[in-house]
């Protein structure tokens, strides 16, 4: 059983190029989501989804779009990468969004831009 | 946006010893409190999710309680190992909605042999 699994696992950008964070999760589960994660901070959310077809923002949205054509996958675009957006990204999900249901975490995308 | 604080930030044990550490959280319109374990180089794992006031969980040599009517967690470890030298993040939401989670900063725990 694969859970939540995230690519790539390192990425370094430039300043203004653009790239997908892909997250799959074989669970079946409705509920994904994306943080990020910096130095002297929880994690941060950024978007999430309670099901195909339906997506809304999180703590820290700008400069990120997400999608959820299907229920396994929820990519994160960086439309122009800028350096605040250097973090480790971190996808999750739940079998709901019912917040007593525990979240399952991918291994993370570390990213640099410069 | 909720305010979820966890203390300390760090700490230090010996093997052997028992530890707790601390998450508070807002108590009005709660709805969940999570514990989750993190090594580095890992992902988090689940430990708790809690609902009620009063709940006590257990899992092997941790445990956590939790207080919604004054807004704090408890995760307790009891004669602590060096694997449980990991990052201990709490977290928790309002009114059940589906915005998320809120995580705390985490507690950092090493265990010296």
């Amino acid at each position: 059983n694969a859970g939540v699994t995230q690519t790539p696992k390192f990425q370094v950008l430039k300043t203004g190029q653009s790239m997908t964070l892909q997250c799959a999760q074989d669970m079946n589960h409705e509920y994904m989501s994306w943080y990020r994660q910096d130095p002297g901070m929880g994690l941060r959310l950024i978007h999430y989804s309670v099901g195909a077809g339906i997506t809304d923002q999180g703590e820290v949205p700008n400069g990120y779009n997400v999608s959820r054509s299907t229920t396994e996958d929820f990519p994160l675009r960086l439309l122009s990468a800028a350096p605040s957006q250097t973090s480790v990204y971190f996808c999750a999900s739940r079998i709901t969004d019912n917040q007593n249901t525990e979240a399952f975490f991918g291994q993370g995308t570390r990213l640099t831009v410069v | 946006i909720l305010n979820v604080e966890q203390s300390p930030q760090s700490l230090h044990v010996q093997e052997g010893d028992s530890t707790n550490f601390t998450c508070s959280f807002p108590s009005s319109n709660f709805y969940a409190l999570h514990w989750y374990r993190w090594e580095t180089a890992k992902s988090p794992e689940a430990l708790f999710v809690m609902t009620l006031n009063g709940d006590e969980k257990k899992k092997g040599r941790i445990s956590a309680t939790l207080n919604t009517k004054e807004g704090y967690s408890y995760l307790y470890i009891k004669g602590s190992q060096p694997e449980d030298s990991a990052t201990y993040l709490c977290a928790s939401n309002s009114g059940g909605g589906a915005d998320g989670l809120t995580f705390g900063k985490g507690t950092h725990l090493i265990i010296q042999p």
